[in-house]
């Protein structure tokens, strides 16, 4: 069993809609990565967070250490945001241990 | 501003034949440097760190090897590589003496794909 999970594996919507992504970890973290990584390969890191909650734009994530979970919320979808979610933990000082990834289609 | 630089972005290489990505940073100094590799249809693995010039931590054994030669620059090797050696390799940077400490980020490069045939 992967110490991260996420779920779905696959999701598509219809531009607009309001998304939820879900990362569960069996394991104590200090903190927890969100990235986005697009059809070219290329990876940008959308949050880290240890606690509560975080915006920006249209992307909210949130997190409970208790549960061990976390979510990223997508309002107001829109076909740029088609890409593979990832969770991501970390654990000590320099791993990080990575979900499959979330493969997040929009469609117009 | 900081940016990441990775080549080549693509590569086709024969079993058996020798591996050498290099990854730069620039606009910041004394950075964590990190290797990762995402197999086809696989999540990313940490393959590689370095905390400092000469330093390198490796997470899993295998057929590759790194280097950092000076402070900006990352190395990933291989004297002969194996079929399992293709993927997608990632290097990232991270800018806290802490690692991956909370409020530290992490910065990836476009990634070279490497396909050994």
């Amino acid at each position: 069993k992967n110490e991260v999970e996420q779920s779905p594996q696959n999701l598509t919507a219809q531009e607009g809609e309001f998304i939820t992504i879900n990362c569960s970890y069996s394991v104590g973290i200090s903190a927890l990565h969100w990235l986005q990584q697009h059809p070219g390969g290329g990876i940008v890191s959308l949050f880290m967070l240890s606690s509560g909650k975080k915006k920006h734009g249209r992307l909210i994530a949130t997190i409970n250490i208790q549960e061990k979970h976390s979510s990223l919320h997508i309002t107001a979808s829109h076909p740029r945001d088609s890409a593979v979610y990832i969770c991501a933990i970390i654990q000590g000082a320099q791993k990080l241990v990575f979900g499959q990834g979330t493969r997040l289609t929009i469609n117009p | 501003s900081q940016t990441i630089h990775q080549w080549p972005a693509t590569l086709v290489q024969p079993v058996g034949s020798p591996l050498s990505l290099e990854c730069t940073v620039e606009g910041t100094s004394n950075p964590n440097l990190y290797w990762y590799r995402q197999a086809a249809g696989r999540g990313l693995q940490l393959l590689f760190y370095s905390v400092g010039i000469g330093q390198i931590s490796s997470e899993v054994p295998q057929n590759l090897s790194a280097s950092r030669p000076q402070d900006r620059q990352f190395i990933l090797s291989s004297k002969k590589l194996l079929l399992s050696d293709s993927g997608f390799y990632l290097c990232a940077w991270s800018v806290w003496s802490q690692g991956l400490a909370p409020g530290g980020e992490l910065f990836f490069g476009e990634g070279s794909r490497l396909t050994v045939l």
